[in-house]
């Protein structure tokens, strides 16, 4: 079945660490995103991608990488630099980077919790 | 002001009863969303509209693009239905969705 992996389900980590969120996609979608859930907010987009080898900031970046070097894959880094780094992190798909609403496919995300 | 909101934030429901959710939005948008968020936190898309009315089942999604308002409806609401619903705007200016900060929804047995 084609869908968005996210792994890990749980991660803990100690402050002032870097770690990697792994977001993987087998629907051959061109874009990708990542967001960030706190409670009692909307979910706010920290980086998207459109195209291979191309992203873009979204709201909140600051404290945050990402990389695109393959179409299935955008990982996301949570580095020392987030302030607040413990929250919910979804990634998401989109078919065409055009209509970024068209087959639109989250995750089943990752929750971070620095300690 | 977020560019959407959301209401009630949370709601009980007794198992059958009729449930409404409302999302305003305040942005130009192309489509608008409606999610459903369970506890694991993964979600998934129920409906995506840019006019009228989309029914799926028990559900059913409206919108009102003049009033810049939409609803989500669910009928004979059962446990399961238990999760969180997230209204989410797909703004027509650009790669950039605007999301309501969602509504828990319980039902009781």
């Amino acid at each position: 079945d084609g869908g968005i992996t996210q792994s890990p389900k749980y991660l803990f980590r100690k402050e002032g660490q870097n770690v990697t969120l792994s977001c993987e996609q087998n629907l051959n979608h061109d874009a990708m995103y990542w967001y960030r859930q706190d409670p009692g907010q909307g979910l706010r987009l920290i980086y998207y991608s459109q195209i291979v080898n191309d992203f873009q900031k979204g709201d909140i970046a600051e404290g945050y990488s990402v990389s695109r070097e393959k179409k299935e894959s955008f990982p996301l880094t949570v580095t020392s630099a987030q302030k607040n780094p413990t929250a919910f992190y979804l990634c998401a798909s989109s078919i065409d980077n055009s209509r970024p609403n068209y087959g639109y496919t989250f995750g089943s995300g990752t929750r971070l919790t620095v300690v | 002001k977020n560019e959407v909101e959301q209401s009630p934030q949370n709601l009980t429901a007794q198992e059958g009863e009729f449930i409404t959710i409302n999302c305003s939005y305040s942005v130009g948008i192309s489509a608008l969303h409606w999610l459903q968020q369970h506890p694991g936190g993964g979600i998934v898309s129920l409906f995506m509209l840019s006019s009228g009315k989309k029914k799926h089942g028990r559900l059913i999604a409206t919108i009102n693009i003049q009033e810049k308002h939409s609803s989500l409806h669910i009928t004979a609401s059962h446990p399961r239905d238990s999760a969180v619903y997230i209204c989410a705007a797909d703004s027509n200016t650009g790669n950039q969705f605007y999301f309501g900060t969602g509504t828990s929804l319980t039902v009781i047995p």
